[in-house]
């Protein structure tokens, strides 16, 4: 059975960084995409980066881009989303997703249950 | 990246047919076979419902049938019922290599 568990959100000031992990299990990690999809409260999804089997390729929403970074390990089964320079409207439920293909271009086939990220002062 | 357009709402009664519309742009919904459908019922994570524009995944019921022409999209949800009320989403690749979402229908089933 696929599993993916976030960690790592919480509350921050604006301003601020803060890494998101994912811990995936019940696939074989390296053979597929990987992506985070927020959802900001009451609102609708948001696609905010993807990133291929092998890193090689990595995309960002264009509301992110320079800001945050994703990365995956291998080796440790995990997926992470570097959030620096957090803004109030970052706030939102990441969830972490598996792509179908090793591919990023491939469509999300699994979700996590999220982790709530609320930038306030 | 703008989101694909949704209508914000849609309704049936029970054993009737709903469609949502998902309509996007030639760099998007337009280009691609890479759309894909998602249910989110309150509270919950999304599920994958319909892949690759008209491709159902194993344990979904066909009743949920999608299409696309041109930059729009459509899921129909023939014989509606009570659990099948929820949030829906399409999602789409883009020219950009990205992932764009729709703005979220909700399903209400009367």
């Amino acid at each position: 059975e696929v599993q993916l568990v976030e960690s790592g959100g919480g509350l921050v000031q604006p301003g601020r960084s803060l890494r998101l992990s994912c811990a995936v299990s019940g696939f074989t990690f390296d053979d597929y995409a990987m992506h985070w999809v927020r959802q900001a409260p009451g609102k609708g999804l948001e696609w905010v980066s993807g990133i291929s089997w092998n890193s090689g390729s990595i995309g960002y929403a264009d509301s992110v881009k320079g800001r945050f970074t994703i990365s995956r390990d291998n080796a440790k089964n995990s997926l992470y989303l570097q959030m620096n320079s957090l803004r109030a409207e970052d706030t939102a439920l990441y969830y972490c997703a598996k792509g179908r293909y090793y591919d990023s271009s491939a469509y999300v086939d699994s979700w996590g249950q999220g982790t709530l990220v609320t930038v306030s002062s | 990246q703008s989101a694909l357009t949704q209508p914000p709402s849609v309704s049936g009664s029970p054993g009737q047919s709903v469609t949502i519309s998902c309509t996007g742009t030639s760099s998007d919904v337009g280009s691609y076979n890479r759309v894909s459908w998602y249910q989110q019922p309150p509270g919950t994570a999304p599920k994958l419902m319909i892949y690759e524009v008209s491709n159902r995944p194993s344990g979904v019921p066909d009743r949920f049938s999608a299409s696309k022409s041109g930059n729009t999209a459509s899921l129909t949800i023939s014989g509606l019922q009570a659990e099948d009320e929820a949030d829906y989403y399409c999602s789409s690749y883009t020219s950009s290599s990205t992932w764009v979402f729709g703005g979220g229908t909700k399903l209400t089933v009367l």
